[in-house]
């Protein structure tokens, strides 16, 4: 089975750097991915790791360490439309390519 | 640039009936899925889809759930007798490839169908 783990909320200033994290345990790992969903709408992709490592991608960045089960989303330069549900997934080796969500956290940006 | 699409984008049903939500996966792209969202909780996968089969279910896709590829471009997913407990937002998604390669294995979302059963 799979068990992942994010931090329910989380506050930060627009124009501040904000640390989402996420912890896993699975069977097997095939990579880990950071979707972004506003409420009512539909996740939105913003970056995958299959490596440890960081990866960066304009504002967002985000980093793996497969042996400690951790990852994390980096948001610089916060904008209020930033405000939003950040998801994290694992998809796990085998099968049709099922992604387990976490519950989210949901980002709430203040000026 | 290709998106998925949902239809309808809403859908109020009476318990017992039979639904059929549509979407139409980005164009080029080989795999297909649906999750679903309960309002509040997380996203759950229901099942994965390829080369007309079911490559892998969840235990919530029991058999009141089927999938289908009718044609070319549609992808579907059939509730025969619908419960009060299947009211959610159902999400289609699509990949390139289903495994190897994470870039080809991301999962594109579309806008989901909000379905309430009453």
């Amino acid at each position: 089975g799979q068990n992942i783990d994010q931090p329910t909320e989380m506050t930060a200033t627009e124009g501040a750097i904000v640390q989402i994290n996420c912890t896993y345990q699975t069977s097997g790992f095939n990579g880990l991915f950071w979707y972004q969903q506003h409420a009512g709408e539909a996740p939105t992709f913003l970056s995958y790791n299959v490596l440890d490592g960081l990866e960066e991608k304009g504002r967002f960045s985000s980093f793996l360490s497969r042996s400690k089960g951790y990852s994390y989303l980096l948001l610089k330069e916060l904008q209020m439309k930033d405000s939003a549900s950040y998801l994290c997934a694992v998809r796990a080796t085998g099968g049709g390519n099922k992604l387990t969500f976490g519950t989210g956290t949901q980002l709430k940006v203040e000026l | 640039e290709p998106e998925v699409t949902q239809t309808p984008s809403h859908q109020v049903t009476q318990m017992g009936q039979e639904v059929i939500l549509r979407c139409v996966p980005i164009s080029n792209h080989l795999y297909f899925y649906w999750y679903r969202q309960i309002l509040g909780q997380k996203v759950e996968f229901l099942v994965s889809f390829y080369n007309n089969e079911i490559s892998e279910k969840s235990e919530i896709f029991d058999d009141q759930f089927s999938v289908e590829r009718p044609d070319g471009s549609n992808f579907t997913l059939k509730i025969r007798s619908t419960k009060l407990e299947d009211s959610a937002m159902y999400f289609c998604a699509s990949s390139e490839a289903g495994f190897g390669l994470a870039r080809l294995g991301t999962q594109y979302f579309g806008p989901g169908t909000r379905l309430l059963v009453l």
